[in-house]
């Protein structure tokens, strides 16, 4: 069964650190680029974070570019979000997804096709 | 503010159709490919449309996407109370580097 399992969200004070851990199962992980999307409460999905397959490239979204890093370890299957100087905004579910699709005549045509139950990150004192 | 507009909300009767729009701009859906995904409270997010309007195994026909210029439209026929869900529809921005999600639709089967 192709999936990934998020862990490591918690409670942690403004300003501190988490490292997000996701693990993946049933696919070969090396072969695919990988992202975090989050959902704070009441509000919809936000884009977070992207690797590409190999870690050759990695993206982030402004609201968290120069305070999160992606990275993944391929022989371990799993792909990491260090997160430093949180702040309550970031407080939220995150979710681990897979990315399926490809470059099509020079369109992206990438897709999440698969998603974990995600893990609950906190900032609060 | 997302980059990609969906309405708010939509409601129908159960059997009926119901369309859900999202519209962008040419360096999002106009030049990539758009997916959508539904959303139900407490659980993980599910892939239903990818490449614009191909379904997953195992996603009925009764969803179903396409995308002209650079608005896109999920359409859902048959509708049950299953369906009840937020929608969102999804793209790379060519000229930001990222990824983007419409704002979310809550669709309510009356």
């Amino acid at each position: 069964e192709v999936q990934v399992v998020e862990s490591g969200g918690e409670l942690v004070q403004p300003g501190g650190s988490l490292r997000l851990s996701c693990a993946a199962s049933g696919f070969t992980f090396s072969n695919y680029p990988m992202s975090w999307v989050r959902q704070a409460s009441g509000k919809g999905l936000e884009w977070v974070s992207s690797i590409g397959d190999g870690a050759g490239s990695t993206y982030y979204a402004d609201s968290v570019k120069g305070r999160f890093t992606i990275s993944r370890d391929d022989s371990k299957s799993t792909l990491f979000l260090q997160m430093d100087r949180l702040r309550a905004e970031d407080t939220a579910v995150y979710y681990c997804t897979k990315a399926a699709g490809q470059q099509l005549g020079g369109q992206s045509c990438y897709h999440m096709d698969v998603w974990g139950k995600g893990t609950t990150v906190t900032v609060s004192s | 503010q997302s980059v990609l507009t969906q309405p708010p909300s939509v409601s129908a009767a159960p059997g009926q159709k119901v369309t859900i729009s999202c519209s962008g701009s040419s360096s999002n859906i106009g030049n990539n490919c758009v997916s959508w995904y539904q959303h139900l409270p407490g659980t993980a997010p599910k892939l239903l449309i990818y490449e614009n309007g191909k379904r997953p195994s195992g996603i009925p026909d009764r969803f179903s996407g396409s995308k002209s210029g650079t608005s896109a439209t999920l359409g859902i026929t048959g509708l049950q109370t299953g369906d009840e869900a937020d929608y969102y529809c999804g793209t790379w921005d060519s000229s930001l580097s990222v990824w983007v999600f419409g704002g979310g639709t809550r669709l309510t089967v009356l």
